[in-house]
């Protein structure tokens, strides 16, 4: 399809691995957005980046989240050593530059056990 | 305090219904606001932009007032598919991250 594309849709893991979520953009949007999602919360910005650089990371909670984007397309956010706390809904959305709106993705919902 | 903050639900209210959710925001220098609607367990979809002199889309009408940082969503003659979580949403600068409140869940009922 069209949109933005992330996968996997469902992943439960248990308290101390290691996850990695992918997030493939709409063709040709520069910007990528990572955002979190608590149940009955709005979504938290984690991170974003214009094409492969990551300009804002100021909203990942710990060194344990990292995410990159190595040639300013595909984009993958890994949480390391995860913990109850990071189960959430991730959701990335993409957008042409300036004050274009962000298209979101389906999001992949965590479950840390 | 969170920077964008909304009226706590859920709104049950009957079709036809006029419903008004309302939401304030902190940070003054905050340039761009908008309604993101929000199905269950979906992703959030943009509703409207708003914009100083208000404005309209069709049963939907939001209004900003800058000087009270304040933001409001009214929807008239409100239909069962009007049921969802309403995000008020900011963004600080051009291309920049968007801010969401809490959300506000929304209920028609027949």
């Amino acid at each position: 399809g069209a949109g933005v594309s992330q996968s996997p849709r469902y992943k439960v893991a248990k308290r101390g691995q290691d996850v990695a979520l992918r997030c493939d953009p709409i063709s040709g949007h520069v910007s990528l957005f990572w955002y979190q999602q608590a149940l009955g919360q709005g979504p938290e910005f984690l991170t974003y980046f214009q094409n492969e650089a990551q300009l804002d990371k100021s909203g990942l909670p710990s060194d344990r989240f990292f995410a990159e984007r190595p040639e300013g397309s595909v984009s993958t956010l890994k949480i390391q050593r995860t913990q109850q706390e990071d189960s959430a809904v991730y959701l990335c959305a993409s957008s042409l530059p300036g004050s274009q709106p962000q298209h979101f993705g389906d999001g992949t919902r965590l479950s840390i056990l | 305090r969170k920077e964008v903050e909304q009226d706590p639900g859920p709104f049950n209210v009957p079709e036809g219904a006029t419903v008004a959710f309302n939401c304030t925001y902190s940070n003054s220098a905050s340039q761009s606001f908008f309604w993101y609607r929000q199905d269950c367990r979906k992703e959030p979809k943009l509703l409207m932009s708003v914009y100083s002199s208000g404005n309209e889309d069709g049963r939907f009408t939001a209004q900003l007032n800058r000087a009270s940082q304040y933001i409001s969503l009214l929807i008239r003659d409100s239909k069962l598919s009007d049921s969802a979580t309403y995000l008020c949403v900011v963004k600080r600068d051009q291309g920049g991250k968007l801010i969401f409140g809490q959300g506000t869940e929304l209920s028609v009922k027949p």
